[in-house]
């Protein structure tokens, strides 16, 4: 089963303004990590946050963790045209598993 | 650096024919690993390596096997191809393994099986 379940599946919003995308998952985690990717190609990795840390940033990209509510979300602001792409996070499990699990992801359309 | 390749970018299939994903890096990375992507399914691990001679299953396995002679090259076989594996596949690699490190993706293979 899949680790980690963003919300919502499908985001519309206009240029300028600001997307929100949750992640929950499902067991302890080591880091978590944000991907987007646009049609038809593979996925970028966008940032990383460890277990310890609560907020990074990465220029228009804000992601926060809550290790007690077993969540994470991302922000983008002042969204563009551009930013239009499915989002993934994925998680590594505590317990020594090499693995990285995705959720389904989110499509965002920013609208012009 | 070309990061991660894979070939052939689109493939044709018939049931029951076997063929080879290719996938290659040339960034010395120690993991990769092998997705799926299916429509609302997300990407689903299928094998993984932790370097050179060391292979491991994911969460789907059956049907592919893979083998990881050097750091550069990990290709992954289906065996007897069947249309549930129609799919988008990637590769993936990384310096230690994904728990602290960005997975650097390639560009994908679309596989259509009749």
């Amino acid at each position: 089963s899949q680790q980690g379940e963003e919300d919502p599946q499908a985001l519309s919003i206009q240029e300028g303004e600001n997307a929100t995308m949750n992640c929950s998952y499902k067991t302890s985690i080591n880091n978590l990590q944000w991907y987007r990717q646009n049609s038809g190609r593979g996925l970028v990795h966008l940032i990383l946050i460890r277990s310890n840390e609560r907020e990074k940033h990465s220029g228009r990209l804000r992601v926060t963790l809550d290790t007690s509510k077993k969540s994470s979300s991302l922000l983008i602001t002042a969204s563009r045209a551009a930013d239009t792409a499915s989002y993934f996070c994925a998680t590594i499990t505590q317990g020594g598993s090499e693995k990285l699990v995705f959720g389904k992801g989110t499509k965002l359309t920013v609208n012009p | 650096n070309a990061g991660v390749t894979q070939t052939p970018k689109f493939q044709v299939l018939k049931t029951g024919q076997s063929m080879t994903l290719q996938c290659a890096q040339d960034m010395n990375h120690e993991y990769m690993s092998w997705y799926r992507q299916d429509p609302g399914m997300g990407l689903r691990l299928i094998h993984y390596s932790v370097g050179a001679g060391i292979t491991d299953q994911g969460e789907v396995p059956n049907g592919y096997n893979v083998s990881r002679s050097t750091t550069e090259d990990f290709p992954l076989r289906l065996l007897s191809a069947a249309p549930s594996q129609t799919s988008v596949y990637f590769c993936a690699s990384s310096y230690s393994g994904g728990r602290q490190e960005t997975q650097y993706f390639g560009p994908g293979t679309r596989l259509l099986v009749l």
